[in-house]
């Protein structure tokens, strides 16, 4: 069964550093992986979603890398602003949404 | 811009009544889901739809009934509300994906249940 691990659980960083998010996953037979945000109280936004054949996607400040092998993805937010302060969920699976595994996040804090 | 619509946004029940709630999207996907999320917990799965008339069940499906009687609207229910199934619920809708792209997610803002 797909395990997803998100570390740290929560993670506070000064407004204007850059900073990376982490996600690792038990197995690499994945059709892609996405990267969501939610807020305090609100549903999730699908921030970036990398399909299998790629190793990285960029929107913005947002870059999402994938290394299949490993297991592992990590989402890098350059220049950090106190709007980025939210929950940031991974989730990964085969083709299809129906089988995706969520982790269970990292509650990002910018300190202005 | 609705996108996806949840209601009720808060509910409180006591153990044994029944209640329904409402998914509805304006973006004409064809399908649909519904997830709940636990502290702790990743989101997980109750049921899904692929079509109007179409459902299916996810990873925990038991407790819970759903129905997709049109396109827009997808609904969960509670025949008999349990203590373990206080939680937030949450709709998502997407479109079907092609070959080589699965589609977008967009949820709902959820809904807050309390099982007392």
């Amino acid at each position: 069964k797909q395990e997803v691990t998100q570390i740290p659980a929560a993670l506070s960083v000064p407004e204007g550093e850059n900073l990376v998010l982490n996600c690792s996953f038990t197995d690499s037979a994945i059709y892609n992986l996405q990267w969501f945000r939610q807020d305090p109280g609100k549903g999730l936004t699908s921030l970036l979603l990398i399909q299998s054949s790629q190793r990285e996607q960029t929107s913005g400040r947002l870059n999402a890398s994938l290394d299949k092998s490993s297991g592992r993805s990590t989402l890098y937010i350059a220049a950090s602003q106190p709007g980025d302060s939210a929950t940031y969920l991974c989730a990964v699976g085969p083709f299809g949404n129906e089988k995706l595994t969520f982790g269970t996040g990292t509650r990002l804090t910018i300190i202005p | 811009n609705a996108g996806v619509t949840q209601t009720p946004k808060f509910r409180v029940l006591k153990t044994g009544q029944s209640m329904t709630l409402l998914c509805a999207q304006d973006m004409n996907h064809e399908y649909m889901y519904w997830y709940r999320q636990d502290p702790g917990m990743g989101l997980r799965l109750i049921h899904y739809s692929v079509g109007e008339g179409t459902t299916a069940k996810g990873e925990v499906p038991d407790g819970y009934n759903v129905s997709r009687l049109k396109k827009q609207n997808f609904l969960l229910g509670l025949e008999s509300a349990a203590p373990s199934q206080t939680s937030v619920y949450f709709c998502a809708s997407s479109h079907a994906g092609t070959s080589s792209h699965t589609g977008e997610l967009f949820f709902g803002e959820g809904s807050r249940l309390t099982v007392l």
